[in-house]
């Protein structure tokens, strides 16, 4: 079964924390990715990252780092957390840009 | 620029009749189309794609190049239908994914 794990479904961080989001994959993907969603604006994606050590910016970077150090790990990172940045947090790993992407369940972050 | 457009965002049909979620897309390239869909408390998850031309719980899409158009189709809705359904295009170029901002369904029994 495929399998894509974040390591919290809740978090409540205060503004100007630095904050660790985990995904974790065991399908062997190339592809691994970010994304927030907001309600009425769908999913945006933050970063992407095609290999280890590889990445590449969305659609919305600013505020956001992330780090590849393993093929089956991604991190987002939030090096100083704003209300603003208060949202639902995806991963996904995939094979390919035009392949089918799969999702971890998701990690809902409260900034106050 | 916005390359996939879900101009619904809220649908409501009654159980058993006919639902379709639209989807327009932009892109020069050769694009990859999908739907995914989010039940209540679930992830995110594909529930059809373009090259597959499968049918999934009675759901089609057709590409429509001329129109730009990947609309989603179903021809009785059923009460667990209910969810948010996303469009996506898959970049022959860069890696790069695009979702819509997603179309939520009711199906009212």
């Amino acid at each position: 079964d495929v399998k894509v794990t974040q390591s919290s479904r809740y978090l409540v961080k205060r503004t100007g924390e630095k904050v660790f989001l985990e995904c974790v994959q065991d399908m062997d993907h190339e592809n691994m990715f970010w994304y927030r969603q907001d309600p009425g604006l769908g999913l945006r994606l933050i970063y992407f990252s095609y290999d280890v050590k590889m990445k590449e910016k969305g659609d919305i970077p600013e505020g956001y780092s992330v780090s590849r150090e393993k093929k089956e790990r991604f991190s987002l990172i939030l090096e100083s957390a704003s209300t603003n940045q208060t949202s639902m947090y995806l991963c996904a790993g995939g094979w390919g840009g035009q392949e089918t992407q799969y999702f971890g369940p998701g990690t809902r972050l409260l900034v106050l | 620029a916005q390359r996939v457009t879900q101009p619904e965002k809220l649908l409501s049909v009654f159980k058993g009749a006919p639902v379709e979620l639209k989807c327009n897309y932009s892109y020069s390239g050769s694009p990859e189309l999908f739907w995914y869909v989010q039940y209540s408390r679930q992830r995110l998850q594909l529930l059809l794609r373009h090259i597959s031309r499968e049918s999934i719980k009675g759901f089609t899409a057709d590409l429509n190049k001329g129109e730009t158009s990947f609309h989603l189709k179903k021809p009785f809705a059923q009460e667990e239908d209910s969810a948010m359904y996303y469009c996506a295009l898959g970049a022959n170029t860069g890696n790069q994914f695009y979702f819509g901002t997603g179309t939520s369904l009711t199906v009212i029994p």
